[in-house]
């Protein structure tokens, strides 16, 4: 069956410093979503990318999905104590999805 | 926009009694998903309904079921609960996959 992975599972940084959060699969995805969960509170939906190589931001979240679309990544730059969370990824293959265990991000102040 | 409402926030419940937890999805959304998180296992897949069907099913035994209804709002039950089954139960809405999924608050379910 198909496996997938989310590395690390906890990071923590000092504010301004980058965070970067990988999710891998076994087999080819047809797209993949990335969500942030603040402490307490629910998943929210940042981004969706469905094209191989595609890169995509929003203001200091970078977005990317690899060529052979088994693979992802969500960089941050300069972390703020705003990015605190866990942030998920869900991995589309057609019909079926997954989610990552989710990389949780602390931000010293 | 009202977002997803799910209803009730906090149930405490027996072990081997049964529980219905109740979701409504954003007006015109027709897609509804439930999931379960557990700090444990994380966020775990528990099926999917697209006008009325299940569309989708995760690895879950049969003592999870649900339904939904053709105002698009679900439904969740769990039979004979568990020990095992305390987690917080969301539940999601889409109009099209390519939007995401926008989540409820979720009820978290304690079983004593």
């Amino acid at each position: 069956g198909q496996q997938v992975m989310q590395i690390p599972q906890y990071q923590h940084v000092q504010e301004g410093e980058d965070f970067t959060t990988y999710c891998n699969s076994s087999t080819t995805l047809s797209n993949i979503q990335w969500y942030k969960q603040r402490p307490g509170g629910h998943p929210v939906f940042l981004i969706q990318l469905v094209k191989s190589g595609e890169v995509k931001k929003q203001k200091r979240l970078t977005f990317q999905f690899g060529e052979a679309k088994k693979n992802s990544s969500l960089h941050i730059t300069a972390t703020q104590t705003t990015d605190v969370g866990t942030y998920f990824c869900r991995m589309g293959n057609f019909n079926k999805f997954y989610f990552g265990s989710g990389t949780k991000l602390n931000v010293k102040p | 926009k009202a977002g997803v409402t799910q209803t009730p926030r906090y149930l405490i419940k027996t072990r081997g009694q049964q529980v219905t937890l109740s979701c409504s999805p954003i007006s015109g959304h027709r897609s509804v998903s439930w999931y379960q998180q557990t700090p444990g296992q994380g966020l775990q897949f528990l099926f999917e309904y697209f006008s009325e069907t299940q569309r989708n099913k995760g690895n879950f035994p049969g003592r999870f079921s649900g339904r939904q209804f053709s105002n698009s709002r679900s439904e969740m039950n769990v039979s004979t609960l568990e020990l095992g089954d305390s987690a917080l139960y969301l539940c999601a809405s889409s109009f099209a996959e390519r939007d995401g999924y926008t989540f409820g608050s979720g009820t978290r379910l304690t079983v004593v």
